[in-house]
């Protein structure tokens, strides 16, 4: 399965709503959809799995969205540490994984 | 807590054999999916491959055949091994793990470890 995130590059300012798209080739199946989100120089950190299960200490602002080959991430009013590289990442068990090409979200 | 410990950076030329550990400290490594990902200078992430508690692997079609995935349950390690290195392979490498991957996949990853190429 190939994922196709939109848009490449996003210009918000704080407090504004984004919107994060994840478009997968093919039917993903239970859901096995993730969003990481990665600042420059760290580690990716996961946000939500099986599209819309939130991870530990991800604020509420966050949501994750979506079934079948459509996925989103949405931050609700963004902070100024919310600006980053947010990838999906479709998983399972018997295939190989894939991640999408990644947004870059970054300061109006 | 769960800690994720990689090896150090590497320079090596091209056509040379790179291998990368990752510990876990804190539980045993035995009960983890261990992922591997690439993120080559400015780019985005690249999935390598995995290692499943009971030793199955599987592989990243573009990098099938010159990467090998072990674990050393004895001392809580995984390797990534990468041959006949080329200039594209230049990148961070990072490892990830976690119990279950229906809940919370990939939740906690190494720090990465830059592995340069260059003749």
């Amino acid at each position: 399965i190939a994922l196709t995130q939109s848009p490449g590059i996003l210009s918000l300012s704080p407090g504004e709503k984004a919107a994060l798209s994840c478009r997968a080739s093919q039917r993903v199946r239970s859901s096995y959809l993730a969003w990481y989100q990665q600042k420059l120089g760290q580690a990716p950190r996961l946000l939500f799995y099986g599209a819309s299960g939130r991870a530990p200490g991800i604020p509420d602002r966050f949501t994750g969205s979506g079934s079948g080959t459509d996925f989103t991430l949405t931050i609700s009013r963004l902070e100024p540490e919310d600006f980053a590289v947010y990838y999906c990442l479709h998983y399972g068990d018997s295939a190989p994984h894939t991640f999408g090409q990644g947004t870059k979200l970054e300061i109006k | 807590e769960v800690q994720v410990e990689q090896s150090g950076a590497e320079v090596k030329k091209p056509g040379a054999t790179v291998k990368i550990s990752c510990k876990v400290s804190g539980n045993t490594l035995g009960a983890y999916n261990v992922y591997w990902i690439q993120q080559a200078p400015g780019k985005g992430l690249e999935w390598l491959g995995l290692v499943r508690p009971g030793g199955g692997t599987l592989y990243a079609e573009h990098f099938h055949g010159r990467v090998t995935l072990t674990v050393d349950r004895s001392i809580d390690t995984a390797y990534m091994e990468l041959t006949s290195l080329r200039s594209e392979d230049t990148a961070v490498y990072y490892c990830a793990i976690d119990r279950d991957y229906q809940v919370l996949p990939y939740i906690d990853w190494g720090q990465g470890t830059r592995v340069t190429v260059s003749s």
